[in-house]
């Protein structure tokens, strides 16, 4: 049973444009999510996240949008660049749990075309 | 300064050899982690150990065995080799209590032959 899903497995947008990466969930016991931007031969790192306390966190070009009614997480990224290029990751965890029990989407790639 | 360093990057092997996977972080944190992605994207936790007490230990065979020597390091050990072991791990760590972002080494690419 995944309980995170990342439906689209890439995504193409011109430079400039938004990138908008879905992600759902099922488990209702999640309230922390994050987005994690993994590029070729090297380790995901931690781009932004989301408590289930709010809807929208921001940083910078980022923006992470949380509907919980629909369990379903949002990473907006405006104006994409070509260095956006990467595979994404969604994680969702509970936040009173060890951060290791999150778990993770298989990801999306986006290709930023200059 | 890599905060979360594992070796060997490439590691080639033929079947039934074993093999360890090293990883270092110094970040401070007290909680270190092993994951296998394996040849579907998926990220999956394999262990966790928490200052040095191990915590989540998920299906894993028990061909894989972990070992930390203290809070800094989480060595990973797997004997026996066979092909379904070819994956790239990653080595990461959290500090518990700081939200649950995790920190990801640059993973070892293991190849079983």
């Amino acid at each position: 049973d995944q309980q995170v899903k990342q439906n689209s497995p890439s995504l193409s947008v011109q430079e400039g444009r938004i990138s908008i990466l879905n992600c759902d969930y099922t488990n209702s016991m999640f309230d922390y999510f994050l987005w994690y931007k993994k590029y070729p031969a090297e380790g995901p790192t931690f781009l932004i996240s989301i408590s289930s306390i709010k809807d929208k966190n921001e940083d910078g070009r980022f923006t992470v949008f949380l509907n919980k009614s629909a369990k379903h997480l949002s990473l907006h990224i405006v104006p994409s660049q070509p260095g956006d290029s990467a595979v994404y990751f969604c994680a969702a965890s509970a936040r009173n749990t060890n951060a290791g029990k999150s778990t993770f989407g298989d990801g999306t790639t986006l290709t930023v075309k200059p | 300064d890599t905060a979360v360093s594992q070796t060997p990057k490439y590691l080639v092997t033929q079947m039934g050899n074993d093999k360890s996977i090293k990883c270092e972080q110094n970040l401070g944190h007290d909680t270190m982690y092993w994951y296998k992605q394996d040849s579907k994207k998926f990220l999956k936790i394999m262990f966790s150990y928490n200052n040095k007490e191990l915590i989540i230990n998920e299906t894993v065979p028990n061909r894989f065995s972990p070992k930390s020597p203290d809070k800094a390091h989480l060595n990973l050990h797997i004997n026996s080799l066979e092909l379904g072991d070819s994956a790239v791990y990653f080595c990461a760590s959290s500090q518990l209590g700081s939200g649950n972002t995790i920190y990801f080494g640059e993973g070892s690419w293991l190849t079983v032959v």
